[in-house]
């Protein structure tokens, strides 16, 4: 139990589908944070949210839409997904200067 | 502009052998550092982090990392490996303001043999 539950850990999606990620944690944190893992490259951040207002946005296409309904939740809304897109995507959650960022599990996404 | 770079792809040592990661950084100001550990399948977990104060850090499972500001450098260290070590590390920087903690600018990972 990391204390950063992530849903589905799998999910394979077609480029006209509409899927959603979902991100739960349980530590009370205020801040949320939506990762990207390609393979050969950095740990992209793509989403911060800081008491539920969107904070950063970095330069991430129109086709991922988060959502960040309390403090507790945040989504990743896909839609439209080319296959470039398939990666492991991470959330994470923080509190002020405390003990450090922890990430869930992630949600390998295959786009086909 | 702020990067992090971890020289090494792969490294593999044998169990019981010393282990040094390596990790340079480049930020204007004082840099937020810290080390992630990714095991095959799973999240990140974090090793350790510097914020400020004494550079020498210790972190979990027997790591630690010294800051050296003048190489810009946060390396990250075992004195002796165990098999479950194997995994993948990444080094980052806290980008966002006052070291934000979940805003982070990684490096691209070294990832860990351990031979028997």
């Amino acid at each position: 139990e990391t204390g950063v539950t992530q849903t589905p850990r799998h999910l394979v999606m077609g480029m006209t589908n509409k899927k959603s990620l979902k991100c739960e944690q349980h530590l009370g944190h205020n801040a949320m944070y939506w990762y990207k893992q390609s393979a050969k490259k950095p740990l992209e951040l793509m989403f911060v949210y800081s008491l539920e207002e969107r904070v950063e946005n970095n330069s991430v296409p129109s086709r991922f839409s988060p959502e960040c309904p309390n403090s507790s939740h945040l989504f990743l809304h896909l839609h439209t997904l080319q296959p470039e897109d398939s990666a492991l995507y991470l959330c994470a959650s923080s509190q002020g200067l405390g003990p450090g960022a922890f990430f869930g599990q992630g949600t390998r996404l295959t786009v086909v | 502009a702020q990067s992090v770079t971890q020289p090494d792809i792969h490294i593999t040592v044998s169990e019981g052998a010393s282990l040094e990661l390596r990790c340079n950084y480049s930020y204007g100001a004082t840099p937020y550092l810290f080390w992630y550990v990714q095991s095959p399948g799973q999240g990140l977990q974090l090793l350790l982090k510097y914020f400020s104060g004494d550079t020498l850090v210790q972190g979990i499972k027997g790591f630690e990392a010294e800051f050296k500001r003048s190489q810009s450098s946060f390396n990250l260290r075992k004195p002796s490996v165990h098999w479950s070590d194997a995994a993948e590390y990444f080094c980052a920087v806290g980008a966002g303001y006052g070291g934000s903690q979940g805003n982070l600018i990684f490096g691209k990972g070294t990832k860990l043999s351990v031979k028997p």
